[in-house]
């Protein structure tokens, strides 16, 4: 069964450093999304991509973040300048259609030393 | 007023047991209703989907969905200690792409 994939599982960086976090969306899926889950909290969204381009973000998703699709199958994360408070689970996630059925991957635990 | 609310739990139930989970919400433009199951450390992994109201069932699992009293249930029938996990439900506006979870509920069945 296709799955999203991402990688590391585990990244430790110390703040103020760059971190890029990567996902493989299902190959046919068209709408891609980054959530994250602080430690015993809910999952926030963060940021959906579709066609190149961002298509919704929250108010978490400031200038310190950005999206690319630099290939045919990868989806990344970038956090220019890591806090102690960007500390999280992130979760990427990916749709065949308008959000309606959004699968997950199985996270990277971020911890900012 | 949360716009989305979920008992935390943990709630716990032998196994076989009729499991019921539930979410109210505030905002009455959500359209579309997800139950995902996360067990520890890992990504939601998504269980039911419904669109509006109505009732939906999936093998040991039905989803209900009454919008005129903006909650939203899960049913596990004969569960079984594997079910083991927190439950998140999760909703979505027509026309948007983000999922507003809520905090989840975790379920523990004993064997």
């Amino acid at each position: 069964e296709p799955e999203v994939t991402q990688t590391p599982s585990h990244q430790v960086t110390q703040m103020g450093q760059e971190v890029i976090l990567r996902c493989v969306p299902i190959s046919n899926h068209l709408y891609f999304y980054w959530y994250r889950q602080i430690l015993g909290q809910k999952v926030e969204f963060l940021v959906s991509f579709y066609n190149n381009e961002i298509s919704e973000k929250s108010e978490i998703f400031d200038d310190q973040f950005s999206v690319e699709r630099p290939d045919g199958s990868n989806f990344t994360l970038k956090i220019r300048s890591t806090k102690l408070e960007d500390s999280a689970m992130y979760f990427c996630a990916s749709s065949d259609q308008g959000g309606n059925e959004q699968f997950f991957g199985p996270g990277t635990r971020l911890t900012v030393l | 007023q949360k716009e989305v609310e979920q008992d935390p739990g943990p709630l716990s139930v032998p196994e076989g047991a009729i499991v019921s989970l539930n979410c109210t919400y505030s905002n009455s433009a959500f359209q579309y209703f997800m139950w995902y199951r996360q067990y520890s450390r890992k990504g939601p992994e998504l269980l039911m989907y419904t669109y509006s109201s109505g009732n939906k069932e999936d093998g040991r699992f039905t989803a209900q969905v009454d919008k005129s009293s903006k909650y939203i249930s899960l049913f596990i029938r004969d569960s079984q200690p594997s079910d083991s996990a927190t439950y998140l439900c999760a909703l979505m506006n027509t026309g948007f792409q983000k999922l507003v979870f809520g905090t989840g509920t975790r379920l523990l069945v004993s064997p």
